[in-house]
């Protein structure tokens, strides 16, 4: 049963601190997102790439916000420095161009900047 | 861009009862609508999808029905049991795999045995 991976599953940081989150896609997926969710604003897109190229990032905040796709098999985010305000539960989720198949969603990564 | 409105954000039901969350959108783009249900501490999980072509589609105690022309889509669940009790998402999006997904806010269902 294929599906996404997501590490760390949790993370509690300091602000200003620098923070990675990785995710593993489904392999043959061709698109993935990267979502966070919070109590107020719920699940929101930050951004999307297929065919590792980035298609959308007007979700982050650039000036801490990075996302990349080194590979087909790894995602990254990064956030640095790190705020208190960045504390949500990051999602990764994949799917396929072809076909009419769904998002799967990872497991999340919670983070936490104290 | 595409704006999703979910309501309720609260449902509360006696076991056995239905449950049913309405979500209006905004761009007429958008064509497929999937609903996934979410437990603490959980990935959001898919429980049922309808894409534009289709107005109606069952899934044992679980339905979705759409309405293009209003731009509505509802989840309708029959003889609601404990385990229903989670927070639903409906959502909106281009392409079910390729193109992101819009979300509502989620409406949370508590079953009342």
């Amino acid at each position: 049963d294929a599906r996404v991976t997501q590490t760390p599953r949790h993370k509690v940081t300091e602000m200003g601190q620098e923070v990675t989150m990785r995710c593993q896609p489904i392999l043959g997926h061709n698109t993935v997102f990267w979502y966070r969710q919070t109590m107020m604003q719920g699940l929101e897109l930050l951004a999307y790439f297929r065919n590792r190229a980035p298609l959308d990032d007007s979700g982050m905040p650039k000036d801490r916000f990075s996302a990349e796709m080194p590979d087909a098999t790894l995602a990254t985010l990064k956030i640095q420095p790190s705020e208190p305000r960045d504390s949500a539960v990051y999602f990764c989720a994949s799917g396929s161009w072809t076909g009419n198949d769904e998002q799967y969603f990872g497991p999340g990564t919670r983070l936490t900047v104290t | 861009g595409e704006n999703v409105e979910q309501h309720p954000s609260t449902l509360s039901v006696q076991e056995g009862d239905s449950a049913v969350i309405k979500c209006t959108y905004s761009d007429s783009a958008s064509n497929y609508f999937p609903w996934y249900k979410q437990e603490l501490g959980k990935r959001p999980q898919l429980i049922i999808d309808i894409r534009s072509n289709v107005g109606e589609k069952k899934d044992q105690r679980i339905a979705v029905t759409l309405n293009k022309t209003a731009k509505h889509f509802s989840l309708h669940i029959t003889e609601t049991q404990p385990e229903d009790s989670a927070v639903y998402f409906c959502a909106a999006s281009i392409h079910p795999g390729n193109t992101p997904l819009v979300f509502g806010k989620g409406t949370r269902l508590s079953v009342i045995a």
